[in-house]
Parts: structure tokens; C-alpha cells; sequence
């Protein structure tokens, strides 16, 4: 079976400060590896996917996230953290098969950017 | 290309009512998912239809059942409300052809507050 963890569920940073927001998983195979975004009263958003071809993913609004399988993680970065980057982000993990049933999602980091 | 639109934003039912819920997805795509998102519980996977044939199922109880027509408009309803049923409900499209590993694109919610 499949897990996500993610490590802190309040991270505050301030304005132009580095964001680092944790994401753990475990997977028997190879997994499909994603991190959303979501506003206030708002539906999630993509900003990133690892699907194996490269362990660095460069998603949107200037967010990466290295895939490194020796410690089992997906933690996403930003250089410069801006007031617009408030929100929540969950981190998801999928196996590389199997339809949506399949897909965990993790509890979610409320991200607070201090002025 | 429009989004994934969700309708109505916001609903207030009270015990005992039924609720049926509409997401249209983005053109072209023939999957939708349906989500459940609480506190508690984080989010949670309903079910999926694909080409108006349910695909997947999460583990939710007969109450929740949904639909899909053939333009791939997609409906939920929740019959005999509870007061645990109040949540954030999401609709997500995908094209439908790669499984769990499609990335999904969300709408913005409906808001069900069970009285």
C-alpha cells in the first residue's frame, strides 16, 4: 500500500524568504508523484508532476520539486517566497497503474507568508 | 479553454434531504472525478465516470451515486443527508486515457452545509 506524509501542516515564512514544504510517500513500485495548490474556497491546482523522466520538475508561479528515491521524498521549493503563494498545498502520490481510486493525497501544509 | 465549472457554489440542505450536485468538465475530456474534502477526513475519491459508465468507486456508502451524460456533463447526488455529509465537494476532468496518472484539473467546489 501506498502512503503520503507530509511533514508540518502550518509553515510560515516570510516575504522573500526560501519556501520548503515537506512530502514523504512510500510506494512498492516507482510512483507518479504530484503537487496541487489550493485558494480559499478554490478547487486544487497543478503545479507540478514527476513522472520518472527527470528527478527535477520545475512546475508554475516558480515552484520546483526533486524527486529523490534513496530518501523517499518530493519536497517542494521557491526561491522567494510572495504574499500571492498563501495558501494550502497537498502533495499526492499514484501508481504508475490503476485508475484514480488509487491516487492518495496527503493532509495537506497551510503555507502563511509573513510581510 | 474554459474550466471545469461546478454549480451551485454553495448549498445549505437540512437532514434527511437529497442534493444533487453538477460539474461540467473541460472540453474534450471524458472522465470525471468527484471528490469529497473535510477537515477530518481530507480528500477523499468518490467515484469516476468515463464515457458515462462508472470506472472506479471509493468506499463511500450507496447514498452517494452519480451520473454521466453523453456531452460527459457529470452529476452527484447524496440522498437521506447527514450532518457528517457537510464538505467540500470537487469535480475534477481529465482526458481519461492514462488512468490514475492523468493529470486531473479541478473545479472550484461546491460547498454542501448539511443543517
Amino acid at each position: 500500500a501506498q502512503s503520503v506524509t507530509q511533514l508540518g501542516s502550518h509553515v510560515s515564512v516570510s516575504e522573500g524568504a526560501l519556501v520548503l514544504l515537506r512530502c514523504n510517500y512510500s510506494s512498492s513500485v516507482p510512483p507518479y508523484l504530484f503537487w496541487y495548490v489550493q485558494y480559499p474556497n478554490q478547487g486544487l491546482q497543478l503545479l507540478l508532476k514527476y513522472t520518472s523522466a527527470a528527478t527535477l520538475v520545475k512546475g508554475i508561479n516558480g515552484f520546483e520539486a526533486e524527486f529523490k528515491k534513496s530518501e523517499t521524498s518530493f519536497h517542494l521549493t521557491k526561491p522567494s517566497a510572495h504574499m500571492s503563494d498563501a495558501a494550502e498545498y497537498f502533495c499526492a502520490v499514484s501508481p504508475n497503474s490503476g485508475g484514480y481510486q488509487k491516487v492518495t493525497f496527503g493532509t495537506g501544509t497551510k503555507l502563511q507568508v509573513i510581510p | 479553454k474554459a474550466g471545469v465549472t461546478q454549480t451551485p457554489r454553495y448549498l445549505i440542505k437540512t437532514r434527511g434531504q437529497q442534493v444533487t450536485l453538477s460539474c461540467s468538465p473541460i472540453s474534450g475530456h471524458r472522465s470525471v472525478s468527484w471528490y469529497q474534502q473535510t477537515p477530518g477526513q481530507g480528500l477523499q475519491f468518490l467515484f469516476e465516470y468515463f464515457s458515462e459508465t462508472q470506472r472506479n468507486k471509493g468506499n463511500f456508502p450507496g447514498r452517494f451515486s452519480g451520473r454521466q451524460f453523453s456531452n460527459s456533463r457529470s452529476e452527484m447526488n447524496v440522498s437521506t443527508l447527514e450532518l457528517g455529509d457537510s464538505a467540500l465537494y470537487l469535480c475534477a476532468s481529465s482526458p481519461g486515457l492514462a488512468g490514475g496518472q492523468d493529470t486531473q484539473y479541478f473545479g472550484p467546489g461546491t460547498r454542501l452545509t448539511v443543517l
